[in-house]
């Protein structure tokens, strides 16, 4: 069965500040990994995705994640935060088949000025 | 660029009535999702649906619940006696793509009373 943990369920950085969420994730095969990002009264949007074509996965918005197979992680980092960061970050993982996604719990971020 | 649009985006409705949520997924997308955010928690998976049929359902997805593609451009949440923990946004969301990202609409905010 494939799960997913977000460790810390809010973060705080001020701007300009190194943005590290954290992601682990827990699967049976290869799987497919994915950063979302939701704004207040939005669906989720998609930041990034990792499909074993390259270990560190770039994505919109300045971020990226590195797939770690040894660690079992998949964490966001951005260089210098932005006020418009500010939002919930959810990690997910689907299997190769695209029946099922599961998300973390989420992990919001506060960009203070 | 196409849309999953989903109506209503707010629906109040009593405790024991049937609600339907409508999702109007991407033309060209085969694999179609719906989830459940109750406030502050966790997107959790309800339901996949591929080809015209359930593919995976989570344990949330019991007998209350049943889902449509009645006539090949919505899909249909239906909650058929809702109760008051049904109360949560649900979302809609498709995949052109098994382990592809997943486009989510902006949600439905039911609230049962």
């Amino acid at each position: 069965a494939q799960s997913v943990t977000q460790l810390g369920s809010h973060v705080s950085v001020s701007e300009g500040a190194l943005v590290l969420l954290r992601c682990n994730y827990s699967s049976s095969v290869p799987p497919y990994l994915f950063w979302y990002v939701q704004y207040p009264n939005q669906g989720l949007q998609l930041l990034l995705k990792y499909t074993s074509a390259a270990t560190l996965v770039k994505g919109i918005n300045g971020f990226e994640a590195e797939f770690k197979k040894s660690e079992t992680s998949f964490h966001l980092t951005k260089p210098s935060a932005h006020m418009s960061d500010a939002a919930e970050y959810f990690c997910a993982v689907s299997d190769t088949g695209g029946f099922k996604t599961i998300f973390g719990a989420g992990t919001r971020l506060f960009v203070k000025a | 660029e196409p849309e999953v649009t989903q109506t209503p985006s707010h629906q109040v409705t009593q405790m024991g009535q049937e609600v339907i949520l409508r999702c109007v997924p991407i033309s060209n997308h085969l694999y179609f999702y719906w989830y459940r955010q109750i406030l502050g928690q966790k997107v959790e998976f309800l339901v996949s649906f591929y080809n015209n049929e359930i593919s995976e359902k989570s344990e949330i997805f019991d007998d209350q619940f049943s889902v449509e593609r009645p006539d090949g451009s919505n899909f249909t949440l239906k909650i058929r006696s809702t109760k008051l923990e049904d109360s949560a946004m649900y979302f809609c969301a498709g995949t052109g793509e098994g382990g592809s990202p997943l486009h989510f609409g902006n949600g439905t905010r039911l609230t049962v009373t």
